[in-house]
């Protein structure tokens, strides 16, 4: 079965700080990875998607993530940081398996102090 | 396009009662999707639809726990009788299709069960 592992819970960074958030997942084939945000009170909204091709995708708000396959691994990376940005930040994995429905890390809460 | 909408937007109600909450997706999004927030277990897909049928149930907890999904714009979950570890924020996601497409979230149900 397809799993999210997110190792960072809370993550607290001053403005202009650079972003790495990590994100690992269990499952050797084809899959498609994905990052959502969730600012405080609201619903979660796509932030970048990688389904094939270059490894290093770009999303919105200056966000960035690298597919690395053979570490399993689709780290967000933000250069500098916003207080806007504070929210809570899920990786989601689907893999070409049966079950055809994301499965969600635990997520990271980012706090940005002013 | 207003996008997913769950109502209601909060739901307090005692222990034992029924409780429906309630999901119009997207027009023209033929996959839906039940997810549970708690702070404990993070993002728990429960359901999810594929042109009205369930495909995946296995994430519903119990048989309190039940989803219909009587046509392409509407879809209930229904929790009888509800238990205080019930609490929790449900939302509601559509996409065009199963896997490689982004889900579209509602803006979610805070259910407190007392």
């Amino acid at each position: 079965a397809q799993s999210v592992s997110q190792h960072n819970h809370h993550v607290i960074l001053s403005e202009a700080a650079s972003l790495e958030l990590g994100c690992n997942y269990s499952y050797g084939g084809t899959v498609n990875l994905f990052w959502y945000v969730q600012y405080p009170g609201q619903h979660l909204q796509l932030l970048l998607k990688y389904f094939s091709g270059d490894p290093l995708v770009k999303g919105i708000k200056g966000f960035e993530a690298e597919f690395i396959k053979s570490k399993f691994s689709f780290n967000l990376r933000k250069p500098s940081v916003q207080w806007s940005d504070t929210a809570e930040y899920f990786c989601a994995v689907n893999a070409y398996t049966g079950r055809r429905a994301l499965t969600f890390g635990s997520g990271t809460r980012l706090q940005v102090q002013p | 396009d207003a996008g997913v909408i769950q109502s209601p937007r909060h739901e307090v109600t005692e222990m034992g009662q029924e409780v429906t909450l309630r999901c119009k997706p997207i027009s023209g999004h033929n996959s839906l999707f039940w997810y549970r927030q708690t702070m404990m277990r993070g993002l728990e897909l429960l359901i999810y639809f594929n042109n009205n049928v369930p495909i995946d149930d296995s994430g519903m907890p119990e048989d309190r726990f039940s989803a219909k999904m009587p046509n392409a714009s509407f879809s209930t979950l229904k929790i009888q009788p509800s238990e205080p570890r019930d609490s929790a924020v449900y939302f509601c996601a559509s996409s065009p299709g199963t896997g490689d497409s982004p889900l579209h979230f509602g803006n979610g149900t805070r259910l407190t069960v007392t």
